[in-house]
């Protein structure tokens, strides 16, 4: 079985301050991870992933997020937020022997100027 | 590539009516996802399927529901009769080799 938390429904930040949004994850072999965004009336946008190697990875409009298998963490961050980065982030975590993938909740990200 | 096309993407019918969604997924993509997002209940997988056979439909509400993929790029979603609780965005994704998935526009329904 595989399931994937955001423990924050939402997220709050000043423009130009680091952001995290917060995902654990729980699979039975080696996790698949990702991170998307939704930008209002859009679809899913895919931001990064994870399959293997460093578990630093980076990914588009600057975004990274970190692998951490003791803590079964992948937490998405930015150095420095932006207004336009306000949106709907959604982690999600397939299991190397699994057909789909299994969405968190969503998070929804706030950056005020 | 256009990405994956969805159509159409505003639906208003009336209850009791018949419902197609349509989904052209990205050329060589494998594997089709079909979803649907309220905000009541966030964002649900209905059903997907690799090299155009369904392989889990377990997230299909009720039998009112169904979804065919004819050939690889081209899938749908039917809905028969349509009730106002089956009011949503429903988006259809696509992948290779079920990697990240590419979601297409959305259709929003909205049953009266």
């Amino acid at each position: 079985a595989q399931s994937v938390a955001q423990p924050e429904d939402q997220v709050n930040v000043a423009e130009g301050n680091p952001l995290t949004v917060k995902c654990t994850y729980s699979v039975s072999g080696n996790p698949y991870l990702f991170w998307y965004v939704q930008y209002p009336n859009r679809g899913l946008q895919f931001l990064l992933k994870y399959i293997t190697g460093d578990n630093l990875v980076k990914g588009s409009y600057g975004f990274e997020a970190e692998f951490n298998k003791s803590q079964t963490s992948f937490h998405l961050k930015k150095p420095s937020a932006l207004v336009s980065d306000s949106a709907l982030y959604f982690c999600a975590v397939r299991d190397t022997n699994a057909g789909k993938s299994t969405f968190g909740d969503g998070t929804t990200l706030t950056v005020k100027p | 590539d256009a990405g994956v096309i969805q159509s159409p993407r505003h639906e208003v019918t009336e209850m009791g009516q018949e419902v197609t969604l349509r989904c052209k997924p990205i050329s060589g993509h494998n594997s089709l996802f079909w979803y649907r997002q309220t905000m009541m209940r966030g964002l649900e997988l209905l059903i997907y399927f690799n090299n155009n056979v369904p392989i889990d439909d377990s997230g299909m509400p009720e039998d009112r529901f169904s979804a065919k993929m004819p050939n690889a790029s081209f899938s749908t979603l039917k809905i028969q009769p349509s009730e106002p609780r089956d009011s949503a965005v429903y988006f259809c994704a696509s992948s290779a080799l079920l990697n990240e998935q590419f979601f297409g526009p959305g259709t929003r329904l909205t049953v009266l």
